[in-house]
Protein backbone atom coordinates (compact mmCIF):
# COMPACT_ATOMS: atom_id res chain seq x y z
CA UNK A 1 0.00 0.00 0.00
CA UNK A 2 1.48 3.05 -1.01
CA UNK A 3 1.53 5.72 2.18
CA UNK A 4 -0.37 8.50 -0.13
CA UNK A 5 -3.35 7.38 -1.94
CA UNK A 6 -4.68 9.31 -5.00
CA UNK A 7 -7.50 8.23 -7.45
CA UNK A 8 -5.65 8.75 -10.78
CA UNK A 9 -8.99 9.77 -12.44
CA UNK A 10 -9.09 11.14 -14.82
CA UNK A 11 -11.80 13.14 -12.65
CA UNK A 12 -14.12 15.50 -15.82
CA UNK A 13 -15.89 18.56 -14.65
CA UNK A 14 -17.67 21.46 -16.72
CA UNK A 15 -16.32 24.91 -16.80
CA UNK A 16 -17.32 26.80 -13.44
CA UNK A 17 -18.09 24.13 -11.38
CA UNK A 18 -15.90 23.15 -8.51
CA UNK A 19 -13.37 20.27 -8.59
CA UNK A 20 -12.86 18.64 -5.58
CA UNK A 21 -9.44 16.23 -5.57
CA UNK A 22 -9.25 13.52 -2.73
CA UNK A 23 -5.93 12.05 -0.82
CA UNK A 24 -5.71 9.93 2.10
CA UNK A 25 -2.38 8.97 3.66
CA UNK A 26 -1.50 5.93 6.09
CA UNK A 27 1.32 7.59 8.17
CA UNK A 28 0.08 9.30 11.32
CA UNK A 29 2.86 10.74 12.27
CA UNK A 30 2.90 13.27 8.76
CA UNK A 31 2.85 16.85 9.87
CA UNK A 32 2.93 18.49 6.45
CA UNK A 33 0.82 18.23 3.06
CA UNK A 34 0.86 19.67 -0.24
CA UNK A 35 -0.67 19.95 -3.25
CA UNK A 36 1.31 20.31 -6.63
CA UNK A 37 -0.11 21.14 -10.28
CA UNK A 38 1.35 19.64 -13.30
CA UNK A 39 1.14 19.98 -16.57
CA UNK A 40 2.06 17.35 -19.63
CA UNK A 41 5.62 17.59 -20.24
CA UNK A 42 5.98 19.96 -17.11
CA UNK A 43 7.51 19.95 -13.78
CA UNK A 44 5.15 19.67 -10.49
CA UNK A 45 4.40 23.25 -9.01
CA UNK A 46 3.52 24.27 -5.63
CA UNK A 47 0.10 25.17 -5.12
CA UNK A 48 -0.66 24.80 -1.41
CA UNK A 49 0.54 23.48 1.44
CA UNK A 50 -1.41 22.78 4.62
CA UNK A 51 -0.13 21.86 8.25
CA UNK A 52 -3.06 21.88 10.20
CA UNK A 53 -6.74 20.14 11.17
CA UNK A 54 -9.71 22.47 8.98
CA UNK A 55 -9.49 24.66 6.09
CA UNK A 56 -6.88 27.28 4.17
CA UNK A 57 -8.21 29.03 1.55
CA UNK A 58 -6.16 31.11 -1.21
CA UNK A 59 -8.10 32.41 -4.16
CA UNK A 60 -10.02 29.68 -6.07
CA UNK A 61 -8.47 26.97 -4.25
CA UNK A 62 -9.15 25.83 -0.81
CA UNK A 63 -6.85 23.01 1.19
CA UNK A 64 -8.65 20.64 3.77
CA UNK A 65 -6.96 18.55 5.93
CA UNK A 66 -8.24 15.98 8.40
CA UNK A 67 -5.71 14.63 10.30
CA UNK A 68 -8.30 12.35 12.66
CA UNK A 69 -9.37 10.32 9.24
CA UNK A 70 -6.04 10.30 7.58
CA UNK A 71 -7.32 12.95 4.52
CA UNK A 72 -6.08 15.96 2.28
CA UNK A 73 -8.62 17.00 -0.15
CA UNK A 74 -8.33 20.40 -2.75
CA UNK A 75 -11.12 22.27 -4.15
CA UNK A 76 -10.59 24.00 -6.63
CA UNK A 77 -13.78 26.85 -7.77
CA UNK A 78 -14.86 28.35 -10.59
CA UNK A 79 -12.88 25.32 -12.74
CA UNK A 80 -11.20 26.52 -15.97
CA UNK A 81 -9.65 24.76 -18.87
CA UNK A 82 -6.57 25.91 -17.79
CA UNK A 83 -6.66 23.83 -14.20
CA UNK A 84 -6.82 20.97 -16.70
CA UNK A 85 -3.55 19.06 -15.24
CA UNK A 86 -2.57 16.25 -12.76
CA UNK A 87 -2.45 17.10 -9.43
CA UNK A 88 0.17 15.49 -6.58
CA UNK A 89 -1.07 15.03 -3.32
CA UNK A 90 2.60 14.62 -0.90
CA UNK A 91 3.06 14.75 2.75
CA UNK A 92 5.86 14.17 5.02
CA UNK A 93 6.94 10.98 6.67
CA UNK A 94 6.46 10.93 10.75
CA UNK A 95 9.12 9.31 12.71
CA UNK A 96 11.15 12.34 12.29
CA UNK A 97 12.59 11.39 8.74
CA UNK A 98 10.12 14.06 7.08
CA UNK A 99 10.88 12.71 3.88
CA UNK A 100 8.72 13.40 1.42
CA UNK A 101 6.47 11.03 -0.07
CA UNK A 102 3.67 11.62 -3.37
CA UNK A 103 0.55 9.82 -4.52
CA UNK A 104 0.57 9.24 -8.25
CA UNK A 105 -1.22 11.90 -8.97
CA UNK A 106 -5.08 12.65 -10.01
CA UNK A 107 -5.96 13.50 -13.54
CA UNK A 108 -8.28 16.75 -14.28
CA UNK A 109 -10.25 17.63 -17.17
CA UNK A 110 -12.21 20.82 -17.46
CA UNK A 111 -14.21 21.06 -20.21
CA UNK A 112 -15.87 24.22 -21.65
CA UNK B 1 11.51 33.55 -7.05
CA UNK B 2 13.38 29.93 -6.52
CA UNK B 3 15.18 28.92 -9.15
CA UNK B 4 16.24 25.52 -9.89
CA UNK B 5 17.33 24.56 -13.01
CA UNK B 6 18.67 20.90 -14.82
CA UNK B 7 21.80 20.64 -16.83
CA UNK B 8 19.54 19.28 -19.83
CA UNK B 9 16.35 18.55 -20.93
CA UNK B 10 16.63 15.85 -23.10
CA UNK B 11 19.50 13.30 -22.70
CA UNK B 12 20.47 9.85 -24.91
CA UNK B 13 22.89 7.55 -23.76
CA UNK B 14 23.50 3.86 -24.70
CA UNK B 15 23.98 1.12 -21.84
CA UNK B 16 26.69 0.74 -19.89
CA UNK B 17 27.75 4.54 -20.04
CA UNK B 18 28.16 6.89 -17.27
CA UNK B 19 25.76 9.53 -16.87
CA UNK B 20 25.41 12.39 -14.88
CA UNK B 21 22.56 14.85 -13.71
CA UNK B 22 23.42 17.90 -12.38
CA UNK B 23 21.01 20.40 -10.58
CA UNK B 24 21.82 23.96 -9.28
CA UNK B 25 19.47 26.09 -6.94
CA UNK B 26 20.02 29.81 -6.05
CA UNK B 27 18.02 30.20 -2.81
CA UNK B 28 20.55 28.42 -0.12
CA UNK B 29 18.55 25.84 0.21
CA UNK B 30 19.76 23.06 2.74
CA UNK B 31 17.88 20.00 1.44
CA UNK B 32 17.77 18.70 -2.28
CA UNK B 33 15.92 15.44 -4.02
CA UNK B 34 16.38 13.40 -6.96
CA UNK B 35 12.85 12.06 -7.87
CA UNK B 36 12.19 10.00 -11.20
CA UNK B 37 8.66 9.84 -12.65
CA UNK B 38 7.17 7.07 -14.89
CA UNK B 39 3.71 6.89 -16.14
CA UNK B 40 1.59 5.24 -13.42
CA UNK B 41 4.45 5.17 -10.52
CA UNK B 42 3.94 8.79 -9.66
CA UNK B 43 7.03 10.69 -8.41
CA UNK B 44 9.76 8.19 -6.41
CA UNK B 45 12.78 9.61 -4.22
CA UNK B 46 16.41 8.13 -5.26
CA UNK B 47 18.26 10.35 -3.19
CA UNK B 48 18.21 13.38 -1.06
CA UNK B 49 20.87 15.16 0.78
CA UNK B 50 20.12 17.73 3.97
CA UNK B 51 23.75 19.40 4.00
CA UNK B 52 26.88 19.61 2.13
CA UNK B 53 28.57 15.81 2.05
CA UNK B 54 25.69 14.21 3.27
CA UNK B 55 22.92 12.28 1.64
CA UNK B 56 20.73 10.13 2.48
CA UNK B 57 18.50 7.19 0.45
CA UNK B 58 15.59 7.87 -1.02
CA UNK B 59 13.08 4.50 -2.27
CA UNK B 60 14.85 3.46 -5.09
CA UNK B 61 18.59 3.86 -4.48
CA UNK B 62 19.80 1.57 -6.37
CA UNK B 63 22.30 1.72 -9.75
CA UNK B 64 22.32 5.42 -8.61
CA UNK B 65 24.85 7.64 -6.75
CA UNK B 66 25.05 11.25 -5.43
CA UNK B 67 27.64 14.13 -4.76
CA UNK B 68 26.68 17.11 -3.09
CA UNK B 69 29.84 19.10 -3.06
CA UNK B 70 28.27 22.47 -2.62
CA UNK B 71 25.57 23.46 -0.80
CA UNK B 72 23.52 24.78 -4.52
CA UNK B 73 24.27 21.92 -6.27
CA UNK B 74 23.29 17.92 -6.20
CA UNK B 75 24.24 15.81 -8.69
CA UNK B 76 22.58 12.26 -9.21
CA UNK B 77 25.19 9.60 -11.34
CA UNK B 78 24.09 6.56 -13.46
CA UNK B 79 27.22 4.15 -12.88
CA UNK B 80 26.20 2.14 -15.86
CA UNK B 81 23.38 3.02 -17.33
CA UNK B 82 20.71 0.88 -18.20
CA UNK B 83 17.42 0.65 -20.17
CA UNK B 84 15.24 0.12 -16.83
CA UNK B 85 16.57 3.78 -15.76
CA UNK B 86 14.97 5.46 -19.09
CA UNK B 87 12.72 7.87 -17.24
CA UNK B 88 12.20 11.62 -16.21
CA UNK B 89 14.42 12.53 -13.41
CA UNK B 90 13.40 15.72 -11.69
CA UNK B 91 15.21 17.75 -8.75
CA UNK B 92 13.52 19.69 -6.11
CA UNK B 93 14.92 21.54 -3.47
CA UNK B 94 13.09 22.99 -0.07
CA UNK B 95 14.75 25.40 2.81
CA UNK B 96 13.10 22.58 5.34
CA UNK B 97 11.83 19.39 5.17
CA UNK B 98 8.72 20.13 7.08
CA UNK B 99 8.10 22.56 3.54
CA UNK B 100 7.24 22.26 0.02
CA UNK B 101 9.50 21.99 -2.36
CA UNK B 102 10.68 23.53 -5.63
CA UNK B 103 11.78 21.48 -8.52
CA UNK B 104 13.78 21.98 -11.89
CA UNK B 105 12.27 21.91 -15.35
CA UNK B 106 13.49 17.97 -15.55
CA UNK B 107 15.42 15.42 -18.05
CA UNK B 108 13.84 13.14 -19.85
CA UNK B 109 16.82 10.70 -20.17
CA UNK B 110 16.69 7.35 -22.77
CA UNK B 111 18.91 4.60 -22.58
CA UNK B 112 19.36 2.99 -25.89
Amino acid sequence: QKEVEQNSGPLSVPEGAIASLNCTYSDRGSQSFFWYRQYSGKSPELIMSIYSNGDKEDGRFTAQLNKASQYVSLLIRDSQPSDSATYLCAGTRGGGSYIPTFGRGTSLIVHP
Amino acid sequence: DVKVTQSSRYLVKRTGEKVFLECVQDMDHENMFWYRQDPGLGLRLIYFSYDVKMKEKGDIPEGYSVSREKKERFSLILESASTSQTSMYLCASSINRLYEQYFGPGTRLTVT
